[in-house]
């Protein structure tokens, strides 16, 4: 069984730009989830989704955005990047939204 | 608002000790987990924790839980290099949503 599929792994932005990425769950999976990992803040919540309805959302600014498809698979978006959105974005999902969470590989974004 | 603490934040043991990681938090939930995250890989889950009194083991790996300390314990027993990783406690508060640690770095030298 595959697991959660984050992609791309690596991106380089610029100030200012948008950025979008992209999760696949677990087959099955309903609910996905995102966390952004900093050195400095180190794990945080973002916003989870199931069954394409936003349920929790973190303490995030609005340009962090999020979406889930019919199809389970979910993207977030940041506008307006900032030096401080560098982070490792992890992805997790799990069956139900009370479940374990499986995580994916993540998406090292880089803001220069 | 939910806060867990993990401590020690660095840990340096030689191989064949044990030592003890220790996450406090602050607010009741209904499940701990342990995760462990090599560099620059994602998180493996290592341990569920559902109530109070729980143990669980994994090969060198313990893991308890006293809900009523608000206190969960991860036992390293005689350590090897392997086991060098960085430690994640986390609490679920409800649906997906973690508040994690802020990690324990464990190094184990030969």
């Amino acid at each position: 069984k595959a697991g959660v599929t984050q992609t791309p792994r690596y991106l380089i932005k610029t100030r200012g730009q948008q950025v979008t990425l992209s999760c696949s769950p677990i087959s099955g999976h309903r609910s996905v989830s995102w966390y952004q990992q900093t050195p400095g803040q180190g794990l945080q919540f973002l916003f989870e989704y199931f069954s394409e309805t936003q349920r929790n959302k973190g303490n995030f600014p609005g340009r962090f955005s999020g979406r889930q498809f019919s199809n389970s698979r979910s993207e977030m978006n940041v506008s307006t990047l900032e030096l401080g959105d560098s982070a490792l974005y992890l992805c997790a999902s799990s069956l139900e939204t009370n479940s374990p969470l499986h995580f994916g590989n993540g998406t090292r974004l880089t803001v220069t | 608002e939910l806060k867990v603490e993990q401590n020690p934040l660095f840990l340096s043991m030689q191989e064949g000790k044990n030592y003890t990681i220790y996450c406090n938090y602050s607010t009741t939930s209904d499940r701990l987990y342990w995760y462990r995250q090599d560099p620059g890989k994602s998180l493996e889950s290592l341990f569920v924790l559902l109530s109070n009194g729980a143990v669980k083991q994994e090969g060198r790996l313990m893991a308890s839980l006293d809900t009523k300390a608000r206190l969960s314990t991860l036992h390293i027993t005689a350590a090897v290099h392997d086991l060098s990783a960085t430690y994640f406690c986390a609490l679920r508060l409800g649906g997906s949503r973690l508040t994690f640690g802020e990690g324990t770095q464990l190094t184990v030298n030969p």
